[in-house]
């Protein structure tokens, strides 16, 4: 059975670049399928920031483009998401996810991780 | 990007009662690759439906989605106590993928 897990720090300060890890168990991410990050705030919904895919193609949102990049870690069996530049409205629940089809897919959840961005 | 929007924003129900909900698409979703995912309070979104109409392993056949193009639905025939919940729709046929607003269903 696949699992994600979230990890990083849940605090931020302003400027800075927000770092999180999603741990894969039960599928190796470099077999297949696209891994992705999505966001959740009261302000914005959901939002779905990017994915790469497990030959490492990426594919952002247009309005995180400048801010966002994503990468694998295949001898750790993880991926990982920077967001660079971070403010208060960065702050979120954030989701790694596993997807099937496409790369906007988002099939399989991880439990998310609360960051809030504040001096 | 396409622009969901799911209506209505709340619906009053009794356990029992059949939930009708809708996501509209301000362009016609590619492959029909729409999601319905259920939220309750705390937890992760679960896919519920994807591809308009294809329930996810381990859900009841008592949810179902339907449509295409720009306009989709997902009932649920008789509401039991655990799906009093928050409802989004997400279209992941082109990227961004992006997700409806929500509908709460709420016990009347």
């Amino acid at each position: 059975q696949t699992q994600l897990q979230e990890s990083g720090p849940g605090l931020v300060k302003p400027s800075e670049t927000l770092s999180l890890t999603c741990g894969v168990s039960g599928y190796f991410i470099n077999s297949g399928h696209f891994w992705g990050w999505i966001r959740q705030s009261p302000a914005k919904g959901l939002e779905w920031m990017g994915s790469i895919s497990h030959s490492g193609n990426t594919y952002y949102n247009p309005s995180l483009k400048s801010r966002v990049t994503m990468s694998l870690d295949t001898s750790r069996n993880q991926f990982s998401l920077n967001l660079s530049s971070v403010t208060v409205a960065d702050t979120a629940v954030y989701y790694c996810a596993r997807g099937i089809s496409t790369p906007s897919a988002a099939g399989l959840w991880g439990r998310g991780t609360l960051v809030t961005v504040s001096s | 990007e396409i622009v969901l929007t799911q209506s209505p924003g709340t619906l009053s129900l009794s356990p029992g009662e059949r939930a009708t909900l809708s996501c509209r698409a301000s362009q016609s979703v590619g492959g029909n690759y729409l999601a319905w995912f259920q939220q309750k309070p705390g937890q992760a979104p679960r896919l519920l439906i994807y591809a308009a109409s294809s329930r996810d392993g381990g859900i009841p056949d008592r949810f179902s989605g339907s449509g295409s193009g720009t306009d989709f639905t997902l009932t649920i025939s008789r509401l039991e106590s655990e799906d009093f919940a928050v409802y989004y729709c997400q279209q992941y046929g082109s990227t961004p993928g992006t997700f409806g607003q929500g509908t709460r269903v709420e016990i009347k």
